[in-house]
Formats: C-alpha cells, sequence, structure tokens
C-alpha cells in the first residue's frame, strides 16, 4: 500500500523559514516525479512545487519561486521544501503527492494527508 | 496559456447521476486531466485520468460508479447512484512541461 506522511508543519513569523518532510513508502520512490500541492483556508489547489524522480530537474510556481526549495533524498525515501522568507499568504494545508512518472509533471495518483504551515506574527 | 475551468456547485438527489465538467483552454484539446476528491475536512483522494482520447483509469479501490469520459476540450466525470459519502469538492488537474495546473473545484451536493 502507497503511503506518504508529511511533516515539518507549525507557526512562523512573516519573513521566517520552515522546512517540509516527506517520506513515502509502498512505491519504488526513485522511479517517480514527487509533487507539493497547497491549499489555503477555504481555498481550492494550488500547486506549489515539483521534483523529477532522479531529482536533476525541480519547478517552481511563480508565487514561490526564489523563496522555496525542492529537494530529494532517495536513499532515505523522502522529500524536502525548504520554504524561506514566509509570507501570510503561505499560510495553508501542504500536501505531498506521488506522480504518475518520472518527469515531474503528470497526473498526481496518491496523496498524503497534510501538515498545516500557519504564517503569522 | 492552460487554463482549466469548473462550474463551482453542482447537486443531484441521493442515488441519482451527476456530470461534472472541467474545460481545457482553446488549443489544449490533446490533454489529459486527472479528477481528485476531496471530502470536508479531508485530503484529497484520487480518482481517475482522462485521456485526450476518452480513456480513463481509475485509482485503486475506486467505486465503478465513478466514471470518466471526454469531448474536444471537455472531459467530464460521472458520479452514478449517488451516495452521501460523495458529497465532496470534485477538482481536475492537467499538466504540461514543468507545471501542474488545478481548476478551481466543483462543489457536489447529494440532496
Amino acid at each position: 500500500e502507497v503511503q506518504i506522511l508529511e511533516s515539518g508543519g507549525g507557526l512562523v513569523q512573516p519573513g521566517g523559514s520552515l522546512r517540509l518532510s516527506c517520506t513515502a513508502s509502498g512505491f519504488t520512490f526513485s522511479r517517480y516525479g514527487i509533487t507539493w500541492v497547497r491549499q489555503a483556508p477555504g481555498k481550492g489547489l494550488e500547486w506549489v512545487s515539483a521534483i523529477s524522480a532522479s531529482g536533476g530537474t525541480s519547478f517552481y510556481a511563480d508565487s514561490v519561486k526564489g523563496r522555496f526549495t525542492i529537494s530529494r533524498d532517495n536513499s532515505m525515501n523522502t522529500l524536502y521544501l525548504q520554504m524561506n522568507s514566509l509570507r501570510v499568504e503561505d499560510t495553508a494545508i501542504y500536501y505531498c503527492a506521488k506522480d504518475q512518472d518520472m518527469s515531474g509533471w503528470a497526473a498526481i495518483d496518491c496523496w498524503g494527508q497534510g501538515t498545516l504551515v500557519i504564517v503569522s506574527s | 496559456q492552460l487554463v482549466l475551468a469548473q462550474s463551482p456547485s453542482a447537486a443531484a438527489s441521493l442515488g441519482a447521476s451527476v456530470k461534472l465538467t472541467c474545460t481545457l483552454s482553446s488549443g489544449h484539446s490533446n490533454y489529459a486531466i486527472a479528477w481528485h476528491q476531496q471530502q470536508p475536512e479531508k485530503g484529497p483522494r484520487y480518482l481517475m485520468k482522462v485521456n485526450s482520447d476518452g480513456s480513463h483509469s481509475k485509482g485503486d479501490g475506486i467505486p465503478d460508479r465513478f466514471s470518466g469520459s471526454r469531448s474536444g476540450t471537455e472531459r467530464y466525470l460521472t458520479i452514478s447512484s449517488l451516495q452521501s459519502e460523495d458529497e465532496a469538492d470534485y477538482y481536475c488537474q492537467t499538466w504540461d512541461t514543468g507545471i501542474h495546473i488545478f481548476g478551481t473545484g466543483t462543489k457536489v451536493t447529494v440532496l
């Protein structure tokens, strides 16, 4: 059974940093792209970032480009999202999701349960 | 520009059928999409991928009541024999080189 578990969320002040982690099991982690998607309170889903299976290619939404960095450690079946210069509008539940192929842009076919990030003073 | 459009809401009676539409922007009729369900206070769940030829592949454990189809730039999710647990938000998702795009979601109410 595929399982995805996010961690690292919490309360942080504007301008601060946070690192999210995503640990996966039940599939060959190194063969699939992984995506971060967020959902602000009461809002829809917003794509944040994605990374290819090898980690060699990464992509970012314009809203986070230059502030967030995605990375992965295939030996540990773990994905990371380093979030710097956080803004109030980054407040959201952050979901880690498995893609259907290795590219970093594909259908998402499995979601984690999410981790809540609150940016507030 | 690649964009997905969804109606904000849909409603149908218990046991009836509802057909949700996700419309791709002009010029993108050959794109596949995926449908995701989000029940209240829960994370999203993958339902199926609908390919540009109308074929679809469902996620594990998704009931036969859920089916997908297409016409031109429109991609459909049909839910038959509506159950109370089908009351949820439904999002479509597509992708292109280096980008993922989500529709704004359709809230389904079971009457």
